[in-house]
C-alpha cells in the first residue's frame, strides 16, 4: 500500500458528461501529480500541484482541470467527456519541495474511467 | 518535446537468465532519472532515482546505471525470477521543471 488513495476505483459514464476524480496523497506529501494511461500509451503527465499551487502542466486538455485543496487532497475534473478519454487515471504524490523532480513518486491504485 | 525512449518494448526470458533494458532521454537540462516497476493490476512502485552522471544503484538482484552526458540509463536484473515479471518504466525529470515524463516501458516476462 503506497498510502495514496484514489476514488472511485471505477467510473462508467456517457459522452458529454462531467466527472471528478479524487486523490488523497500520502501523509506529509505536498506534491500531487496526475497521469493518464491510455491503451498502448505510456503514462502521460497531465499536471502537478505543490502545496496548493499549480507547479507544472503537461498534455492536459482544456476540458480537464485540477486543483489541490488546503488539506492537500486533489481533484481532477474531466468535462465534455469523449470516448477517447477512457483511460486509467493515476494520482501520485511525493514529499515535494521547491525543486522537485528528484523524488520518488508514490502512486495510487488508479481510477479506471470508461466513457460509453 | 521531451521524449523518453525505452527498449526493448517487451522481453521474454527464462528463469535464471540475466537481462537488461535501456532508457534514452534528452541529455540537456537533465535533473533526475527514475526507474519504476509496475506489476499487472497494481500501481507503479519506485525502484531508483538517480541524479548524477555515473550513478549506480542496486536493490537486491536489480541494479541501474546512469550516463547523463550521452542520455541513457540501463536497468539490469540478475538471475531473473518469475516474480520479476512486470513492466519496467523509466522516467526523466528536467532541471528547473517539475515534470516527470515516463517512457512507454519494457514488459518483462520470466518463464519458470
Amino acid at each position: 500500500d503506497s498510502g495514496v488513495t484514489q476514488t472511485p476505483k471505477h467510473l462508467i459514464t456517457a459522452t458529454g458528461q462531467r466527472v471528478t476524480l479524487r486523490c488523497s496523497p500520502r501523509s506529509g506529501d505536498l506534491s500531487v501529480y496526475w497521469y493518464q494511461q491510455s491503451l498502448d500509451q505510456g503514462l502521460q503527465f497531465l499536471i502537478q500541484y505543490y502545496n496548493g499551487e499549480e507547479r507544472a502542466k503537461g498534455n492536459i486538455l482544456e476540458r480537464f482541470s485540477a486543483q489541490q485543496f488546503p488539506d492537500l487532497h486533489s481533484e481532477l475534473n474531466l468535462s465534455s467527456l469523449e470516448l477517447g478519454d477512457s483511460a486509467l487515471y493515476f494520482c501520485a504524490s511525493s514529499v515535494g519541495d521547491s525543486t522537485g523532480g528528484y523524488e520518488k513518486l508514490f502512486f495510487g491504485s488508479g481510477t479506471q474511467l470508461s466513457v460509453l | 518535446i521531451l521524449n523518453v525512449e525505452q527498449s526493448p518494448q517487451s522481453l521474454h526470458v527464462q528463469e535464471g537468465d540475466s537481462t537488461n533494458f535501456t532508457c534514452s532521454f534528452p541529455s540537456s537540462n537533465f535533473y533526475a532519472l527514475h526507474w519504476y516497476r509496475w506489476e499487472t493490476a497494481k500501481s507503479p512502485e519506485a525502484l531508483f532515482v538517480m541524479t548524477l552522471n555515473g550513478d549506480e544503484k542496486k536493490k537486491g538482484r536489480i541494479s541501474a546505471t546512469l550516463n547523463t552526458k550521452e542520455g541513457y540509463s540501463y536497468l539490469y536484473i540478475k538471475g531473473s525470477q518469475p516474480e520479476d515479471s512486470a513492466t519496467y518504466l523509466c522516467a526523466f525529470s528536467i532541471a528547473g521543471g517539475f515534470k516527470t515524463i515516463f517512457g512507454a516501458g519494457t514488459r518483462l516476462f520470466v518463464k519458470a
